[in-house]
């Protein structure tokens, strides 16, 4: 299985300053295909996960435009240019490369 | 966009099965190559992918449920179904239901609330 770590694990932030979570796979996400199998998600209280990033850097319908997401291989990283209030919760990163299917431990975010 | 909702018991004993029903709405199970999963959330912990259903009916499933766990499809009523044989306390967590959003990626757009099972006496 492919294990996905992420950095930090939780992650004070203040509102309209930039934030970033790191996401490593123990091998490449590349595809042959030319595609990276690397999806971001949010959990926020109470709620099912949303989709934020797929395909490492592709922005999901209805995601703002604060959130992107980058890397390549094993690297990757998921930023938000300015947090606002609403993006408290927990984000996980996903490997879609290859089944099962592996999630992150998960970056707690909350207001500082 | 697709509604998804699951339902079921909240509460198995131990030893028994776990069965679970996914209903999707506003839209149709049978058009579209989508891939269904199920997958869970221990309580208070991260998530964990069970398995998924192609629309052909083809599945794969997690080895960590040690082939104990039945993923199905029910395109006439627009229902995703789970079954999970011999449950021990380490089944409690939250199901959900979630499809795959197609084409190149793979990667879950539309999600069920969640449904907690808890496996007790």
């Amino acid at each position: 299985d492919i294990v996905m770590t992420q950095s930090p694990l939780s992650l004070p932030v203040t509102p309209g300053e930039p934030a970033s979570i790191s996401c490593r796979s123990s091998q490449s996400l590349l595809h042959s295909n030319g595609y990276t199998y690397l999806d971001w998600y949010l959990q926020k209280p109470g709620q099912s996960p949303q989709l934020l990033i797929y395909l490492g850097s592709d922005r999901a319908s209805g995601v703002p435009d604060r959130f992107s997401g980058s890397g390549s291989g094993t690297n990757f990283t998921l930023k938000i240019s300015r947090v606002e209030a609403e993006d408290v919760g927990i984000y996980y990163c996903m490997q879609a490369l290859q089944t099962p299917l592996t999630f992150g431990p998960g970056t707690r975010v909350d207001i500082k | 966009q697709v509604q998804l909702q699951e339902s079921g018991p909240g509460l198995v004993k131990p030893s028994q099965t776990l069965s679970l029903t996914c209903t999707v709405s506003s839209g149709s199970m049978s058009s579209g190559d989508y891939y269904w999963s199920w997958i869970r959330q221990h309580p208070g912990k991260g998530l964990e992918w069970i398995g998924h259903i192609y629309y052909s009916g083809s599945t794969y499933y997690n080895p960590s449920l040690k082939s104990r766990a039945t993923i199905s499809l029910d395109t006439s009523k627009n229902q995703l179904s789970l079954k999970l044989i011999s449950v021990t306390a380490a089944d409690t967590a939250v199901y959900f239901c979630a499809r795959d959003q197609g084409g190149n990626s793979i990667a879950f757009d539309s999600w069920g609330q969640g449904i907690l099972v808890t496996v007790s006496s």
